[in-house]
């Protein structure tokens, strides 16, 4: 799988968006991108994946770049309940792209 | 909304005892994983399953592990003879296929402890 680089860590206040960045710059033609989290003690849990457009669905909205090298998940109002890692991976279109390699992800902190 | 179930959920056993973690996938999905997490560490691939046939491991996944899937809707990881460093989180996956535009939904993970 194709290489990307989050930040270690993000703070943000409760009723704020928030916006996590991921960089993918190797990504291929045939590369979708996913968004999963974990809160703790918890599965890893999908939020929301795309190709080209920009996504939205119940629990988030996905931004991708033009060029497709960077993309953004965007949490339109976070709750302390948000409070997990995020992980940003990419996934070949087709064949046996069976796993999911993890990598450290984002800790995204909410406050009061 | 449908959910992968896994138990038990927390799991302690001896070093050099067998285990096994069992998993109930989603109903209508045919293909099914195992992942690991050490406590901090990162979540790793261990081994996918489809048509009652491996079809990919990870290097974890020696000869001391297996998987089955014994009836419609059970999948298990079984450990032969379990080692200090097996201690883990065990995340089972489903999902309806296996290509890039197909999410995989987990369960809530069995905590494995070996003393």
């Amino acid at each position: 799988d194709a290489k990307t680089t989050q930040p270690n860590s993000m703070e943000s206040n409760e009723e704020e968006p928030v916006h996590l960045p991921c960089n993918h710059s190797t990504i291929s033609g045939t590369d979708y991108i996913h968004w999963y989290r974990q809160l703790p003690s918890q599965g890893p849990e999908y939020v929301i994946h795309g190709l080209t457009s920009n996504v939205n669905n119940r629990m988030a909205s996905l931004a991708i770049a033009e060029d497709r090298k960077s993309s953004t998940l965007i949490l339109h109002r976070a709750t302390l309940r948000d409070a997990a890692v995020y992980y940003c991976i990419l996934r070949v279109i087709t064949g046996t792209a069976s796993k999911l390699t993890f990598g450290t992800g984002t800790r995204l902190q909410v406050t009061l | 909304e449908p959910e992968v179930t896994q138990t038990p959920s927390h799991q302690v056993t001896q070093m050099g005892q067998e285990v096994i973690l069992r998993c109930v996938p989603i109903s209508n999905h045919l293909y099914f994983y195992w992942y690991r997490q050490i406590l901090g560490q990162k979540v790793e691939f261990l081994v996918s399953f489809y048509n009652n046939e491996i079809s990919e491991k990870s290097e974890i996944f020696d000869d001391q592990f297996s998987v089955e899937r014994p009836d419609g809707s059970n999948f298990t990881l079984k450990i032969r003879s379990t080692k200090l460093e097996d201690s883990a989180m065990y995340f089972c996956a489903s999902s309806a296929r296996t290509d890039g535009n197909q999410p995989q939904h987990f369960g809530d993970g069995t905590r494995l402890s070996i003393l």
